[in-house]
């Protein structure tokens, strides 16, 4: 199974500022993708980032909000850009094995709290 | 498009009680279904899955979950609970397509009493 690594595992930033998450994997993948859990709330999918190519953003996330860069097959960063208090959540890196999703592993989480 | 209901925000039961955790999907082929467990501060667990086959399926920590087509139902259970136990649980469907990300449901959160 996939072991995942993302830091930070959690930072207080300023309003306006950025924040970039880095997500590690110790296996290459071909898709990971980035989640955001608000407070209280499910878990919501940001962004698809495949190796080589732009990533795929969802409704409601655009990429000069939450850039994504996706280097090679390992690892990938997540930026949440001009910050705000809306913005404090938990943010979640995911990878899936076995093809057909038959597994997705996360990573630990990055909470983010702006003030 | 795919959703996922876990009409049961929050839950409370003893330890050693048994426990059912309800979700309900929304979707036109075969669902790919998944139980996950988050504990505070944790990232994301998954507890078992569903493709096809069997339509109970046994997963870590003693829980379980049944299929039913006809209710469009993925219920997770566990004959007995455990302190441990107590953390928020997600349903969560695959998504149709060429991409395979997960639709979650809203979760619950299980509390268990001593």
């Amino acid at each position: 199974s996939a072991v995942i690594s993302q830091k930070p595992s959690r930072d207080i930033c300023q309003r306006g500022t950025s924040l970039t998450i880095q997500c590690q994997v110790d296996s290459q993948v071909t898709m990971m993708f980035w989640y955001r859990q608000q407070p209280g709330q499910s878990l919501t999918l940001i962004a698809t980032a495949n190796q080589g190519s732009e990533a795929t953003y969802e409704s409601g996330f655009v990429i000069d909000k939450f850039p994504i860069s996706r280097p090679n097959l390992t690892f990938s960063t997540l930026t949440v850009s001009n910050l705000s208090p809306e913005d404090s959540s938990i943010y979640l890196c995911s990878v899936e094995e076995g093809g057909q999703g038959t597994e997705a592993f996360f990573g630990q989480g990055t909470r983010l709290t702006v003030v | 498009a795919q959703s996922v209901t876990q009409p049961d925000i929050h839950i409370t039961v003893s330890e050693g009680a048994s426990l059912e955790l309800r979700c309900n999907y929304s979707y036109g082929a075969t669902p790919y279904l998944f139980w996950y467990v988050q504990s505070p501060g944790q990232g994301l667990q998954l507890l078992l899955k569903y493709f096809s086959g069997d339509t109970l399926v046994q997963g870590i920590k003693g829980f379980e979950a049944e299929f039913k087509r006809s209710q469009s139902s993925f219920n997770l259970r566990k004959p007995s609970v455990h302190w441990s136990d107590a953390a928020e649980y997600f349903c969560a469907v695959v998504r149709s397509g060429s991409a395979r990300q997960l639709t979650f449901g809203s979760g619950t959160q299980l509390t268990v009493l001593p």
